[in-house]
């Protein structure tokens, strides 16, 4: 019974392709949100959706495309890859407050070529 | 600018001993703080968490505890278990903000 599970967990593609990283929760939570584990470890967060609207967007390039077609979903749409965006990426859901904790996916790796 | 810093990348402790992990904040509006515990190739996952109107919060093994004025919180497992052996993630947030801020992580090795 996986609460939040991402597809896919490894993805390696050539430099300026699009790709998709899809994100589901059955938990029942109304946000939803993506973080960017980078190469020093840190994990930044990227967006957030409440209730399929968005509530947070961090000064995250546009071709980064967060998109809900339903608050249990909540997929990533990457254009034009660079190097730069080689990165684990995280999906995770909460309760919408600052103070619930959030449910983290098992992460998606991501390798530019 | 990092506003959650874990300046201890790495942690070794013999199993049995006590384990203490670090955390230090710049902002003073963060009021809810977490402690994250990640295994490799898995996403982190919540251990405990502390509200600022409290000093000392408690779950088992583990427990946080919250210096204000110092803008320090640090996380105690008594005792250490080799299963405890991951990376530790503090995250802080602000009233209103919907969001947490992460510190870079410490990683923990319970020697059996």
């Amino acid at each position: 019974d996986t609460a939040v599970s991402q597809t896919p967990k490894y993805l390696v593609t050539q430099m300026g392709n699009d790709k998709s990283i899809k994100c589901e929760q059955n938990l029942g939570h109304d946000t939803m949100y993506w973080y960017k584990q980078d190469s020093k470890k840190f994990l930044k967060i990227m967006f957030s959706y409440n209730n399929k609207e968005l509530i947070i967007n961090e000064t995250v390039p546009n071709r980064f495309s967060p998109k809900s077609p339903d608050k249990a979903h909540l997929n990533l749409h990457i254009n034009s890859l660079e190097l730069g965006d080689s990165a684990v990426y995280f999906c995770a859901s909460g309760g919408g407050s600052s103070y619930n904790e959030q449910f983290f996916g098992p992460g998606t790796r991501l390798t530019v070529l | 600018d990092q506003q959650v810093k874990q300046n201890s990348p790495s942690l070794s402790v013999q199993e049995g001993r006590i384990s203490i992990l670090n955390c230090d904040y710049t902002n003073s509006m963060f009021d809810y703080f977490l402690w994250y515990k990640k295994y490799p190739a898995e996403g982190p996952t919540f251990l405990i968490s502390i509200s600022s109107i409290k000093d000392k919060n408690e779950d088992g093994r583990f427990t946080v505890f919250l210096n204000k004025s110092a803008k320090h919180l640090s996380l105690h497992i008594v005792p250490s278990q080799p299963g405890d052996s991951a990376v530790y993630f503090c995250a802080a947030s602000g009233t209103g903000t919907y969001k947490y801020i992460f510190g870079t992580g410490t990683r923990l090795k319970v020697l059996a």
